[in-house]
């Protein structure tokens, strides 16, 4: 099993200020099949980037992911209000095929 | 814009069968992947499996015994029984879908289902 390790476990900054995210896998994850998540509370997950750096649709640029192999990031340039959530991430492709992180809380600081 | 709605019962007994619908609306069921992924309370997604359109399934090992998902194209209905429930089961259901066969980019608003006697 490919297992995600997300860090921190929460992250307190300001609405205006930059949030770094960090996924790291067990084993190497092709970039094609790493994608990110923020989940609001009492709603489904959202998804946010694909393949590993490709915004979703309706997605504001702000959000941006990087990342190859064992290591993945999704930068969010400026914090909206509501931009403060859960934020996990997955891959595609091992067995399981679909694995989920732990998640990263985003709070208000 | 698709829409799907989970329904089913919010408590099951723990050994039964738990079944849960998952309705679309707004696209065709006769393309993309459809699943179910599931989220224990304070904890994060499991992904339970996946049918494509086709017919063709893929199930999570850990639960491939117990687990069942069709779609029925008549009724844009797509399926989920997992037999044998232990309080372990007990979490928020979702039912997904995307072209692609390796994220999920629609998911239903997701039903709580509590294993309980």
């Amino acid at each position: 099993e490919i297992v995600l390790t997300q860090s921190p476990g929460t992250l307190s900054l300001s609405p205006g200020e930059r949030a770094t995210l960090s996924c790291r896998a067990s084993q190497s994850v092709s970039s094609s099949y790493l994608a990110w998540y923020h989940q609001r509370p009492g709603q489904a997950p959202r998804l946010l980037i694909y393949g590993a750096s490709n915004r979703a649709a309706g997605i504001p640029d702000r959000f941006s992911g990087s990342g190859s192999g064992t290591d993945f990031t999704l930068t969010i340039s400026r914090l909206e209000p509501e931009d403060f959530a859960v934020y996990y991430c997955q891959q595609y492709g091992g067995s399981p095929l679909i694995t989920f992180g732990q998640g990263t809380r985003l709070e208000i600081k | 814009q698709v829409q799907l709605q989970e329904s089913g019962p919010g408590l099951v007994k723990p050994s039964e069968t738990l079944s849960l619908n998952c309705t679309v609306s707004g696209h065709s069921v006769t393309s993309d992947y459809w699943g179910w992924i599931r989220q224990p309370p304070g904890k994060g997604p499991e992904w339970i499996g996946y049918i494509y359109y086709s017919g063709s399934t893929n199930y999570n090992p850990s639960l491939n015994s117990r687990v069942t998902i069709s779609l029925d194209t008549s009724k844009k209905q797509l399926s989920l029984k997992l037999t044998s429930v232990t309080a372990a089961d007990t979490a928020v259901y979702y039912c997904v879908r995307d072209r692609s066969v390796s994220w999920y980019f629609s998911w239903g608003q997701g039903t709580l289902v509590t294993v309980s006697s």
